[in-house]
């Protein structure tokens, strides 16, 4: 079954603790997006990658990091420096510069 | 700058059509999409237009694209209850990343 997953579905952080997020694909794309969803609010890009060991900063890169080992997995760092890390996170792929196929999410709470 | 607006609610009956509307700033955008987002889940690509159409038909979505005003609509026909979710319109600059309107939460009510 091709598609994207992230996991967990649901992340509890406590302040000052680094928390990773998931995401996979095995639809062969080569560019790789994190976003950002407040509610009520639309997309902010966190940090994107067109090929492996290589990415750029999206709009809110700060506090946030990530990875791009194999073209299959994308992960991101929510460090201690996000100041309001509380937000649901979207993983997105795409062949490059093409129409973007999204994963179902992680919500990340901070207690 | 880059940006793509729409209006941020829309209420319709059951069985009514639902027109939403977006703008968007860039021209020389080849692609025009429109995602669908249900509660607590991620989003589904709905439809998309080429920028050299100006309409496009998929069962009860129409796409209606105006280069001129750049301007782009998502008719659903026959509204029904699953259909109430955020929708978002999103133009590709051919740049490597896509540009999001802030979505609009549509309201369908029996």
């Amino acid at each position: 079954d091709g598609g994207i997953t992230q996991s967990p579905k649901y992340l509890f952080r406590k302040e000052g603790q680094n928390v990773t997020l998931s995401c996979e694909q095995n639809l062969n794309h080569d560019a790789m997006y994190w976003y950002r969803q407040d509610p009520g609010q639309g997309l902010r890009l966190i940090y994107y990658s067109q090929i492996v060991n290589d990415f750029q900063k999206g709009d809110i890169a700060e506090g946030y990091s990530v990875s791009r080992e194999k073209k299959e997995s994308f992960p991101l760092t929510v460090t201690s420096a996000q100041k309001n890390p509380t937000a649901f996170y979207l993983c997105a792929s795409s062949r490059l510069a093409d129409t973007q196929y999204f994963g179902p999410g992680t919500r990340l709470t901070v207690l | 700058g880059e940006d793509v607006e729409q209006s941020l609610f829309l209420s319709v009956r059951e069985g009514d059509s639902s027109v939403i509307n977006c703008t968007y700033t860039d021209s020389s955008s080849t692609y025009l999409y429109w995602y669908k987002q249900e509660p607590g889940a991620g989003l589904q690509l709905l439809t998309y237009i080429f920028s050299n159409m100006d309409m496009k038909q998929d069962q009860r979505l129409t796409v209606l694209l105006n280069k001129k005003d750049k301007h782009l609509s998502l008719r659903i026909a026959d509204t029904q209850t699953g259909d109430s979710a955020i929708y978002f319109c999103a133009e590709n600059p051919n740049t490597g990343k896509l540009i999001f309107g802030q979505g609009t939460t549509l309201q369908v009510k029996p």
